[in-house]
Parts: C-alpha cells; sequence; structure tokens
C-alpha cells in the first residue's frame, strides 16, 4: 500500500529557504502515469496547490509562486523535494505531499494519495 | 490561470437533507474536475474524480456531475460523518482549488 511521508524543517526564519522531503513507500517516484505533487493549507485556510514533478521529471508550478520553488525528485532514495525560497510569515502553513494519478500530457485524475501533512511555521 | 469558484462558502443541513455544492471554473475543463473531502486535522480525501468516477470506498449517496465549467457534488441523504470542508479541483492545466465548502450537521 502507498504511503507518503512528509519530513523537514518545521521552523524556518523569514527570508530563508524552506526545505521538506517526501518519502514514498509502496511504490516508486518513477511509475508511468503518475505526478508527485505538493500542496498547502495555511492556518484556518483552503488548500493551495504549490506544484508537481511527474515520472519524466517535468515540473509544473502554480504561478504565483513559481518564482521562488523548485521541485525534484531522487529516484535513489525513492523520494521527492520541495525548495521555497524567500519565506515569509505568508508560507506559514501545513504542507502536504499527494500522488495524482491518471497523469498525461500535463492532465490528471486527482490526487489519491496523500502525506498526513507537516508543520512549517516562518518566525525569527 | 484557471480559477475555481464554489458556492456556498458554507452550508447548515439536518440528517438526511439533500446537499449540493456548485463548482464554476473559469474556462472550460472538460471533465477534469475531482472532489475532496476534508476533516479538521486531516489529509483531503480524493471523493470523486473526472467529475463523476466515485472512488472506491466513497459512500454511493455522494455523487458529480457536469462538465465544460460548471459542476456539482451532492450529497444525497446526509450523515452525521459527512460533516467536513468539501473542496473542488482542476486538473485540466496546472492545478487549482476551489476555496472550499464547509457543510455543518
Amino acid at each position: 500500500q502507498l504511503q507518503l511521508q512528509e519530513s523537514g524543517s518545521g521552523l524556518v526564519k523569514p527570508s530563508k529557504t524552506l526545505s521538506l522531503t517526501c518519502a514514498v513507500a509502496g511504490d516508486s517516484v518513477s511509475s508511468e502515469g503518475y505526478s508527485w505533487n505538493w500542496v498547502r493549507q495555511p492556518p484556518g485556510k483552503g488548500l493551495e496547490w504549490i506544484g508537481c514533478i511527474s515520472h519524466t521529471g517535468s515540473t509544473y508550478y502554480n504561478p504565483s509562486l513559481k518564482s521562488r520553488v523548485t521541485i525534484s525528485v531522487d529516484k535513489s532514495m525513492n523520494q521527492f523535494s520541495l525548495r521555497l525560497t524567500s519565506v515569509t510569515a505568508a508560507d506559514t502553513a501545513v504542507y502536504y505531499c499527494a500522488r495524482e494519478g491518471g497523469f498525461r500530457y500535463g492532465r490528471g485524475d486527482g490526487m489519491d494519495v496523500w502525506g498526513q501533512g507537516t508543520t512549517v511555521t516562518v518566525s525569527s | 490561470d484557471i480559477q475555481m469558484t464554489q458556492s456556498p462558502s458554507s452550508l447548515s443541513a439536518s440528517v438526511g437533507d439533500r446537499v449540493t455544492i456548485t463548482c464554476r471554473a473559469s474556462q472550460n475543463i472538460s471533465n477534469y474536475l475531482n472532489w475532496y473531502q476534508q476533516k479538521p486535522g486531516k489529509a483531503p480525501y480524493l471523493m470523486i474524480s473526472a467529475a463523476s468516477t466515485l472512488e472506491s470506498g466513497v459512500p454511493s449517496r455522494f455523487s458529480g456531475s457536469g462538465s465544460g465549467a460548471d459542476f456539482t457534488l451532492s450529497i444525497g441523504s446526509l450523515q452525521p460523518e459527512d460533516s467536513a470542508t468539501y473542496y473542488c479541483q482542476q486538473s485540466y492545466s496546472l492545478r487549482a482549488f476551489g476555496q472550499g465548502t464547509k457543510v455543518e450537521i
């Protein structure tokens, strides 16, 4: 059974870089037909899609975050990562990683497996 | 960018009621529309994909319809465990979520 587990720094200082990793167990990040996503949720607010990476390594980013975001994959470790630079208090959120199925030509069939989420606080 | 607009933002209903949530995309997204349920402190859960395909294990009282830019999520007979926030999400071009609809019972 596929499981995703986020890890990384829970407290980040303003202007620094947020780094998170999502470990994938039960499937391969190289499996065809899937994308690997990052989604965040500020306290008391809705869901915001950050971006994703496909099994081919193609990346897609939310235009509002694109200048600050990098998503990469480490096939040897079977994990994918998020880097968000120049963080501010507005980046404080629960960060989720998720798998999307049916990925083809940039389109997909919904995020069917999620990690439990990790809380990141931006504060000095 | 494709924007997703849900309505209402919240609703209160009774057990057994039929509830409908609407979601509108800012452009045609064919049937690339998914619905998620999220309970407090938990990750979202995919309920419906491709506008109307019920995911495995989701009760049949949930249904989705629509295509193009207008979509609906219906709960046929509301149950206490359906109290949650529901989000629509487009997967046609990049990805975007609606702002959510909180369902209280």
